[in-house]
């Protein structure tokens, strides 16, 4: 699976729209792009994922550069219960296996 | 519905017991996996089951660890021999359908403490 690379931690004002980037320069076009989450104390909670389309759902949008080589994660108004670490995984295509790294720790500020 | 559900929450355990970890997936899910994460670290991937049959255990860190999915439902990871950096939480996950690319649900997984 190719890398990526996450800022370690970031802040976000309550009620403003937090941006998370990843880069993952070495994807290769069988590779899905995915968030994950992880609240303290809890397991990670899947979040969206994409291949090279924008896709946004009811938590999140996700916006991928068109050479896929970096993406962000926009969570559009924060809230307290967003605070959490956020996972940025590059996945292959019909492949089970996933590693995540070490992720940006979004902390929401009141 | 019914997420997956890790038993027990929390286990202590005194270094050289054996230990087992149970894992109930989402009803109808295909795959389940294991994951070890140590504090401050993103989880690590041990295992991975489609239905009964264990695909990939290139994660298991030692031949101490041993995962079953008997009937292709419930999971159990047992670790004969606890060392103390056996301690971490273990996680379980879930998805649907392997072809598919469906995503990963996790339970909040098993604490585990060696004394």
């Amino acid at each position: 699976d190719a890398k990526t690379t996450q800022p370690p931690s970031m802040d976000c004002a309550e009620g403003r729209a937090a941006n998370l980037p990843c880069n993952h320069s070495t994807i290769s076009g069988n590779e899905y792009v995915y968030w994950y989450r992880q609240i303290h104390s809890q397991g990670p909670q899947y979040i969206i994922h994409g291949l090279k389309n924008n896709e946004t759902n009811e938590m999140a949008s996700l916006i991928i550069t068109e050479d896929r080589k970096s993406s962000t994660l926009i969570l559009p108004h924060a809230t307290l219960r967003d605070t959490a670490v956020y996972y940025c995984i590059v996945k292959i295509r019909g492949y089970q296996k996933v590693t995540f790294g070490t992720g940006t720790k979004l902390q929401v500020i009141p | 519905g019914a997420g997956v559900s890790q038993s027990p929450r929390y286990k202590v355990a005194k270094r050289g017991q054996d230990v087992a970890l149970r894992c109930d997936p989402i009803s109808g899910h295909v795959s389940l996996f294991w994951y070890q994460q140590a504090l401050g670290q993103g989880p690590e991937f041990l295992t991975y089951f489609q239905n009964e049959a264990q695909l990939d255990k290139s994660g298991l860190p030692s031949d101490r660890f041993f995962a079953e999915r008997p009937e292709g439902s419930v999971s159990t990871l047992k670790i004969q021999r606890t060392q103390q950096e056996d301690s971490a939480v273990y996680l379980c996950a879930s998805s649907l359908d392997m072809g598919r690319d469906q995503p990963q649900h996790f339970g909040d997984g098993t604490r585990l403490s060696i004394l």
